[in-house]
């Protein structure tokens, strides 16, 4: 058990519609990140946050959007979705922090099955 | 980010020692040299990482070449639970912007455990 917990960890909806994914990062960690995987694309950076900041992006869509609350949970919101965006999303967190080095522990991923 | 490369996959019989190389001939002064690991329908796992000298821990060992332009991640008996994909990442702890700590993935080598 990593201690980063994820909701809901399985999720079928249907093309067009919105979901959230939530995350609840380790006890102490301010950093969250979030990855998608999918077969073809592997897992892919999406975006990270630092104590409720945005920090990096990568390949996100201009359809997800994600946020970190003042208690550091992190949500990712997923809209107008499409075929194409079935895939696990995993949630990350560390200590954070530029130069720490510290250990990203990842969580066990909600699965997003768009029909 | 510096690229790494790996073999596509990798096969070891149990309780037999596992070398599992990685390139990095671009590696910068300031990347450090991450493993991560994951395990069919799980998040990344960390294994070990390291800067310079080889390291040590209850998973694996890390041996970094002097040049450090290549690593090998070393598994001294390998068992059915280590059948994973392998990641070896590198990561600039000291970069500002967009990199921050984020870890890219590439495609890893998939090491199959034979019993």
């Amino acid at each position: 058990d990593s201690g980063v917990t994820q909701t809901p960890k399985h999720l079928i909806t249907a093309t067009g519609q919105r979901v959230t994914l939530r995350c609840s990062p380790r006890s102490g960690d301010l950093s969250v990140y979030w990855y998608q995987q999918s077969l073809d694309q592997g897992l892919q950076f999406l975006i990270q946050y630092y104590n409720g900041e945005e920090r990096a992006k990568g390949n996100i869509l201009e359809r997800f959007s994600a946020q970190q609350f003042p208690d550091l949970h992190s949500e990712l919101n997923l809209s107008s979705l499409e075929l194409g965006d079935s895939a696990l999303y995993f949630c990350a967190s560390s200590l954070g922090g530029r130069g720490t080095g510290n250990t990203i522990y990842f969580g066990e991923g909600s699965w997003l099955t768009v029909v | 980010d510096a690229k790494t490369t790996q073999p596509n996959s990798m096969e070891s019989n149990e309780e037999e020692p596992v070398h599992l190389p990685c390139n990095h001939s671009t590696i910068s002064g300031t990347d450090y040299i991450h493993w991560y690991r994951q395990l069919p329908s799980q998040g990344p796992e960390y294994v070990i990482h390291g800067l310079t000298s080889n390291v040590n821990n209850r998973m694996a060992s890390l041996a970094i070449a002097e040049d450090r332009k290549s690593s090998t991640l070393i598994l001294h008996r390998a068992t059915l639970r280590d059948a994973a994909v392998y990641y070896c990442i590198l990561r600039d702890l000291n970069a500002g912007g967009t990199s921050y700590g984020k870890l890219t993935f590439g495609q890893g080598t998939i090491l199959t455990v034979h019993p």
